[in-house]
C-alpha cells in the first residue's frame, strides 16, 4: 500500500535553514504530483507547496514563497522540501502528501517537526 | 479565488448519524473535493473523494459506514453508526492553483 515517510525535522533558530525529506513507496511516485503539508500547534491544516509529477512546475503558499523550495528525485522515490529564513511561525509538524486525480490529495504521511 | 467553508464544530451522540458540511465559493460549484480525517497526534488520513454530482470513492480501509453526497455548492460527508474513534477534526479539500483546504470540522461524539 501507499507509504509516505517524512524525515528531516528537528530545533532549528529563527533565519536558520531546514531540508524536509519524504520517501514515497507502494505506487509509481514518478507518475503523481506530490505536496507538502504542515499543521501548526493548535491550528488547522496549511498547504505550503505542490510540485508537478515530473518536477516541471511548482507552486507555492504566498506565507513560504521566495523561502521555501519543493523538489523531487524520480529515481529515489523522494521529495524534499528546502526551507530558508525560518520563522517562528513556521513551527509546525510538516506532512507530504500525494495527489490522485486532478490534484486532490489522496495519501499521507505520519510527518516530522520543525521547531522554530 | 476558491474558498472552503465548514462549520468549527459539530456533535452527535455514540451509534447516531452526522452529516459534514463543506461550502465552495462561488464560482466552484462543480469542483471536487476531498475528506480528510486528523486525529491529534497522528498524520491526516483520506477519507474520500466526493464529485460535483454527488458520486464518492473511498480510501483503502475506509468503513462504508463514511459516505459522501452534494447538492450544489455544497459537498457533504455522512457518517453513521459514529464511533468514538471518530472523534477528531475533518477538512475538506480542493485546487485553485495550489491546493485549497477548509478550516476544518471538530467533531465530538457524545
Amino acid at each position: 500500500q501507499v507509504q509516505l515517510v517524512e524525515s528531516g525535522g528537528g530545533v532549528v533558530p529563527p533565519g536558520g535553514s531546514q531540508t524536509l525529506s519524504c520517501v514515497a513507496s507502494g505506487f509509481t511516485f514518478s507518475h503523481f504530483g506530490m505536496n507538502w503539508v504542515r499543521q501548526a500547534p493548535g491550528k488547522g491544516l496549511e498547504w505550503v507547496a505542490f510540485i508537478r509529477h515530473d518536477g516541471s512546475d511548482q507552486y507555492y503558499a504566498d506565507s513560504v514563497k521566495g523561502r521555501v523550495t519543493i523538489s523531487r528525485d524520480n529515481s529515489r522515490n523522494t521529495v524534499y522540501l528546502q526551507m530558508n529564513s525560518l520563522r517562528p511561525d513556521d513551527t509546525a509538524m510538516y506532512y507530504c502528501a500525494k495527489v490522485g486525480g486532478g490534484y486532490r490529495i489522496d495519501a499521507w504521511g505520519q510527518g516530522t517537526p520543525v521547531t522554530v | 479565488q476558491l474558498v472552503l467553508s465548514q462549520s468549527p464544530s459539530a456533535s452527535a451522540s455514540l451509534g447516531a448519524s452526522v452529516s459534514l458540511t463543506c461550502v465552495l465559493s462561488n464560482g466552484h460549484s462543480r469542483a471536487a473535493i476531498t475528506w480528510h480525517q486528523k486525529q491529534p497526534d497522528k498524520g491526516p488520513r483520506y477519507i474520500m473523494r466526493v464529485n460535483s454530482d454527488g458520486t464518492h470513492n473511498r480510501g483503502d480501509g475506509i468503513p462504508d459506514r463514511f459516505s459522501g453526497s452534494s447538492s450544489g455548492a455544497e459537498r457533504y460527508l455522512t457518517i453513521s453508526s459514529l464511533h468514538s474513534e471518530d472523534e477528531a477534526d475533518y477538512y475538506c479539500q480542493s485546487w485553485d492553483s495550489g491546493v485549497v483546504f477548509g478550516g476544518g470540522t471538530k467533531l465530538t461524539v457524545l
